[in-house]
C-alpha cells in the first residue's frame, strides 16, 4: 500500500479481555516497528521486526504482550489480559531495510482499557 | 541510558513569525541520527527534518532548519514564516541500532 496502515483505529475493551492490533506495513518493506505512545509522552520502542523474526523484542514491557510476522508483511501485537494501564496509541512504523531514516509512521490504535 | 529532552511543553508563534523548537539529547553511541518528527491530530509522525550525527552543516528543508551542536548535545528546530498548519506536536528523537529514542513533545500553536 501507499503507507502504514493500522487496524482498528481505536479500540475499547475491558479489563483483563485480549487485544489484537493490527499492522500493515508499506509493500516491500522489511523492517517493522511496534511503538507505544502514552499519554502526554512521546513513542516507546517496543519491537522490531527484519522479516518474518523478531530482530529486538527489548521493549516490550511483560510477557502479556507478544508480537507476530508471519510472512513478514503484516504484523499483529497481542496482549492478553489487559490492564488500564495498558491504554496508549500503539505505533507501526516500517522500513525498506532498516537502515537510514527512511521511516514511516502508521496513524496508531488508540486502545483504551476501561 | 539514552534520553530526549525537550522542556518546552507548549509554544505559540504569530502567523509568518519564527519559532524554535528547544532539544536536548545524551547518549553514548558516536554513530546516530537525529530527527524532528510533527505529529498532528490524525496522530501519524510525520519527518519534518533529520541530521546524521557525523555531518557538521546543519540540516535545511524549506522553512525548517536545525542548529546541531554535537558536543552540546543540542538540537533545537527552527520554522520560519510559519504557518497556521504547522500546530501540531513536534517530537525530538535520535535513532541508534534500531531504536528511536523520543522527547515528550512540544505543542505548538500558531496564532492568525
Amino acid at each position: 500500500g501507499a503507507g502504514v496502515s493500522q487496524t482498528p483505529s481505536n479500540k475499547v475493551t475491558e479489563k483483563g479481555k485480549y487485544v489484537e492490533l493490527r499492522c500493515d506495513p508499506i509493500s516491500g518493506h522489511t523492517a517493522l516497528y511496534w511503538y507505544r505512545q502514552s499519554l502526554g509522552q512521546g513513542p516507546e520502542f517496543l519491537i522490531y521486526f527484519q522479516g518474518t523474526g523478531a530482530a529486538d523484542d527489548s521493549g516490550l514491557p511483560n510477557d502479556r504482550f507478544f508480537a507476530v510476522r508471519p510472512e513478514g508483511s503484516v504484523s499483529t501485537l497481542k496482549i492478553q489480559r489487559t490492564e488500564r494501564g495498558d491504554s496508549a496509541v500503539y505505533l507501526c512504523a516500517s522500513s525498506y531495510n532498516g537502515q537510514g531514516a527512511g521511516y514511516t509512521f502508521g496513524s496508531g490504535t488508540r486502545l483504551t482499557v476501561v | 541510558a539514552q534520553t530526549v529532552t525537550q522542556s518546552q511543553p507548549e509554544m505559540s508563534v504569530q502567523e509568518a513569525e519564527t519559532v524554535t523548537l528547544s532539544c536536548t539529547y545524551d547518549t553514548s553511541e558516536n554513530n546516530y541520527y537525529l530527527f524532528w518528527y510533527k505529529q498532528p491530530p490524525s496522530r501519524q509522525m510525520i519527518l519534518v527534518i533529520r541530521q546524521e550525527a557525523y555531518k557538521q552543516q546543519n540540516a535545511t528543508e524549506n522553512r525548517f532548519s536545525v542548529n546541531f551542536q554535537k558536543a552540546a548535545k543540542s538540537f533545537s528546530l527552527k520554522i520560519s514564516d510559519s504557518q497556521l498548519g504547522d500546530t501540531a506536536m513536534y517530537f525530538c528523537a535520535f535513532r541508534t541500532g534500531n531504536q528511536f529514542y523520543f522527547g515528550t513533545g512540544t505543542s505548538l500553536t500558531v496564532i492568525p
